[in-house]
């Protein structure tokens, strides 16, 4: 069985400050993981996925198969990151699954 | 381009009615997944439909069941309908390859 588990449900850190979402999973074969936002009152969209080692407002998401973790980063927060984030996986089947989520609040 | 669209938005039923969700998917993507979010929680896989077959399935009874049209667009069907099936539900697309869903905005299901 798949999953995804994000430990914090809530996490606040002050404008400027680095920021780490964290995220764990287990998957006994090779998954694809990905991070959604949810900006307040908008619909879930794709923050960035690990196939495409990209950065996307700053954030970056390192895949580490050892700890099996797809943590979040950001150097320096700002107050537009405030919002819902999802970690997610997906088998190559295409069966997904996605985390409770963490709310991250940057205070100014 | 309008994304992914649902319909409706709000929608009440009285338990053991049964329902019908619409999606139309994202100009170019192929896939139609469906998920239910109920409050506090991540989204649940329901299942995902790719050449209008049901190519995976979560752990959701069978009176949860889908459709997928030729032009991609897509149906959820939930049967006798328990109260414990109020939630949110998600469709998402995509085409094949791994890029991450487009999502809709939902359809917010009450069950009295």
């Amino acid at each position: 069985a798949q999953r995804v588990t994000q430990p914090e449900k809530l996490l606040s850190v002050f404008k400027g400050a680095p920021v780490e979402l964290k995220c764990n999973y287990s998957y006994s074969g090779s998954p694809e993981l990905f991070w959604y936002v949810q900006y307040s009152r908008q619909r879930l969209q794709l923050l960035l996925r690990h196939i495409s080692r990209e950065s996307i407002k700053g954030f970056t998401a390192d895949l580490n198969k050892g700890e099996t973790s797809f943590h979040l980063k950001k150097p320096f927060a700002q107050e537009e990151d405030s919002a819902m984030y999802y970690c997610a996986l997906e088998t190559n089947a295409g069966k997904s699954t996605f985390g409770d989520g963490t709310t991250l609040t940057v205070k100014p | 381009d309008a994304g992914v669209t649902q319909s409706p938005t709000h929608l009440i039923k009285t338990r053991g009615q049964q329902v019908t969700l619409r999606c139309s998917p994202k100009s170019g993507h192929d896939t139609v997944s469906w998920y239910q979010q109920a409050l506090g929680q991540g989204p649940q896989f329901i299942f995902q439909y790719y050449e209008e077959e049901e190519r995976q399935r979560g752990n959701f009874p069978d009176r949860f069941s889908g459709h997928q049209f030729p032009n991609y667009s897509s149906e959820l069907n939930v049967n006798a309908l328990l109260l414990g099936d109020s939630a949110l539900y998600l469709c998402a697309s995509s085409r094949q390859g791994w890029v991450g869903y487009t999502f809709g905005s939902g359809t917010r299901l009450t069950v009295v």
